[in-house]
């Protein structure tokens, strides 16, 4: 079962433009991660933005979490061909063994 | 290690045969997990490790598999008498502790034919 769900499902944008990907989740957690996956490659963790926080950055991402409205918001500034990939937010549900729960994820093509 | 590895990378079987994939995680990392992942789809937990304990085995898909981790680092996962709608992704990832970033290794590519 999937609790997390991407929206857009696919967004395609030019380079140098920003890209903002959503998540909504279902049940509490205790924090939410975003990893970055290239086409059938590994996944590469982005961020993990705790419960208690509201938004994080890291370079050129910036995450937002709000948990009264169960979301989560990823946005990639000043993109690049190089982002080009598949976005996933998981979470990991109070009650859980850490265990991640995924989204089926936001194909993001950034063309040059 | 550097990172999480996983041997093989790829795997094609046939039907009926049983395999078994190997995750090797950070060597610091308590936590090991497994996770399944269809072509298009996010990955979905099968079961973790906590050192050698396996304290959760929910999501594994029936008693055809199986996992170990019998020294607390390296483990496997079995699947037996393999079916084709096994064909999958199989990611493994470790983590300091049970709430901390978990990091995966590349993953095995299944085929059942």
């Amino acid at each position: 079962s999937q609790q997390g769900e991407e929206d857009p499902q696919a967004l395609s944008i030019q380079e140098g433009e920003n890209a903002t990907m959503n998540c909504s989740y279902k049940t509490s957690i205790n924090n939410l991660q975003w990893y970055r996956q290239n086409s059938g490659r590994g996944l590469v963790h982005l961020i993990l933005i705790r419960s208690n926080e509201r938004e994080k950055h890291s370079g050129r991402l910036r995450v937002t979490l709000d948990t009264s409205k169960k979301s989560s918001s990823l946005l990639i500034t000043a993109s690049r061909a190089a982002d080009t990939a598949s976005y996933f937010c998981a979470t990991d549900g109070v009650g859980s063994q850490g265990n991640l729960i995924f989204g089926k994820g936001t194909k993001l093509s950034v063309k040059p | 290690g550097a990172g999480v590895s996983q041997s093989p990378r790829y795997k094609v079987t046939k039907r009926g045969q049983d395999v078994t994939l190997r995750c090797d995680p950070i060597s610091s990392h308590a936590t090991l997990y497994w996770y399944q992942q269809a072509l298009g789809q996010g990955p979905e937990f099968l079961t973790y490790f906590n050192y050698e304990a396996q304290p959760d085995k929910s999501g594994l898909p029936s008693d055809r598999f199986s996992a170990e981790r019998p020294e607390g680092s390296i483990s496997t996962l079995t699947i037996q008498r393999t079916e084709q709608r096994d064909s999958a992704m199989y990611r493994c990832a470790s983590s300091l502790d049970v709430r901390d970033t978990q990091y995966f290794g590349p993953g095995t590519r299944l085929t059942v034919l």
